[in-house]
């Protein structure tokens, strides 16, 4: 089956940098996306990766390496407002969308 | 209004009533879904529409039944549900549905509780 892994909470302090992990095991590779949702708000999107390496964009940065199935969002200077969950989606062979179940993110001060 | 919206935000009901779940978008998109959210676990893609043919129905129950009027609406009517059906709905639109970036826009989500 196809199924994508991110832990489900992480914790990190205001100013600090946090890696969130995702791998996946799919039918076929058509590009990774990172969304971000904030509690009762709808998801938004930050990232899409579909060769291998970093795309950065300002505090953001996601990382797709293909041949190990894995791809990390990091996220720089952390602020309060960056408490969300992160959600990370596989588009397959057939263009589906498989997510994974979200990484919810806690920023102390 | 911009973005995509739904209504209502929130709904409560019993196994016997019928309601609909109401989604517009205004960005000019093509193809609309509907999604089904439950606490820590993925995202379900229910239905898919685009340019207003149903282009997916991955085995959802027929107690929910999916129209799409127009490409800017979509409505998901409901009817005799289960308590495990509570959960968030979210309405999502895209500029196509295969290849290429086809980022998703997100509507908040109308959460449903069903008792």
């Amino acid at each position: 089956g196809q199924n994508i892994d991110q832990p489900t909470e992480m914790t990190a302090t205001e100013g600090a940098i946090v890696q969130i992990n995702c791998t996946y095991q799919t039918s076929g590779f058509n590009g990774l996306f990172w969304y971000q949702q904030h509690a009762g708000e709808a998801p938004t999107f930050l990232s899409y990766n579909v060769l291998d390496g970093l795309e950065e964009k300002g505090r953001f940065s996601s990382f797709l390496s293909r041949s190990k199935g894995y791809s990390y969002l990091l996220l720089k200077e952390l602020q309060m407002k960056d408490s969300a969950s992160y959600l990370c989606a596989v588009r397959d062979s057939n263009y589906q969308l498989i997510w994974g179940a979200g990484t919810k993110l806690i920023i102390k001060p | 209004e911009t973005g995509v919206t739904q209504t209502p935000r929130h709904l409560v009901m019993g196994m016997t009533n019928k309601k609909s779940l109401k989604c517009e978008q205004h960005l000019g998109h093509n193809a609309m879904y509907w999604y089904k959210q439950s606490a820590k676990k993925p995202l379900e893609l229910m239905f898919v529409y685009s340019l207003e043919e149903r282009v997916e129905n991955n085995s959802v129950p027929s107690r929910f039944s999916p129209e799409c009027p127009n490409s800017s609406h979509l409505f998901l009517h409901l009817h005799t549900l289960q308590p495990e059906d509570s959960a968030l709905y979210l309405c999502a639109s895209s500029q196509g549905t295969g290849s290429g970036a086809n980022v998703l826009t997100f509507g908040a989500g109308s959460r449903l509780t069903v008792l």
